[in-house]
């Protein structure tokens, strides 16, 4: 079974320019979540999204927005990017409720970088 | 408010224990660990729930005390493969998907 699979691995951008970061979760999962793990510091709760809504955000800037299409893959996008938007940007999936049991399955991430 | 993990970083023998603690100043639910190994994702190890249960993964178990609202995790006779940072992540109250506030992670350096 396929495991939550993101991509770009790798993303370099430049001050104010825009990154897309896109996940895609386990079969049969229909919540998306995304971290923010800046170098050397812990996950910080980006956003959740459930059944293409969004369903709890963290303490991020407008800037920092998704969404979740209705085969329940997600998409990051991050605008007018600062120097500290560089971390390694993490997505993780889940069961629904209340079938989900609290654990989240993490994808290898996508690491922006932004010059 | 992001749970306070101690320590930062072990470095141990093989064989040998350790003991990493996360601390919350608010009341919590419930207490996820995850193990992250450099350059991989971080894999869910073990949740547990206010009740003061006690859970294990292999060797690894873990404790949650809901009135101090603290949760340790015991590495017992560790093996190489316990090498990596392990978060603690909290939620305060029944999980429905609500974020997960993680703590800034305890590095773990199993040697031979």
């Amino acid at each position: 079974e396929a495991g939550v699979t993101q991509s770009p691995t790798h993303l370099i951008k430049t001050r104010g320019q825009q990154a897309t970061l896109r996940c895609s979760p386990i079969s049969g999962h229909t919540s998306v979540y995304w971290y923010q793990q800046a170098l050397g510091l812990g996950l910080q709760f980006l956003l959740w999204y459930d059944e293409g809504e969004e369903r709890n955000r963290g303490n991020f800037p407008p800037r920092f927005s998704g969404r979740q299409f209705p085969n329940y893959s997600s998409e990051l996008n991050v605008n007018a990017l600062e120097l500290e938007d560089s971390a390694l940007y993490l997505c993780a999936s889940s069961l629904p409720w209340p079938s989900n049991t609290g654990e989240l399955f993490f994808g290898e991430g996508s690491r922006l970088t932004v010059l | 408010q992001q749970p306070v993990q101690s320590p930062q970083a072990v470095i141990l023998r093989e064989g040998e224990d350790a003991v990493i603690n996360c601390s919350s100043s608010k009341a919590l639910y419930s207490v996820h660990w995850y193990r992250q190994k450099h350059g991989e994702a971080p894999v869910f190890l073990m949740i547990l729930l206010k009740g003061g249960e006690q859970k294990g993964h292999e060797k690894i178990s873990a404790s949650f005390n809901e009135k101090k609202q603290q949760s340790s995790l015991y590495l017992t006779a560790s093996q190489l493969s316990y090498s990596g940072t392990y978060f603690c992540g909290t939620a305060p109250k029944a999980w429905a998907g609500n974020k997960l506030t993680f703590g800034g992670g305890t590095r773990v350096l199993v040697k031979p």
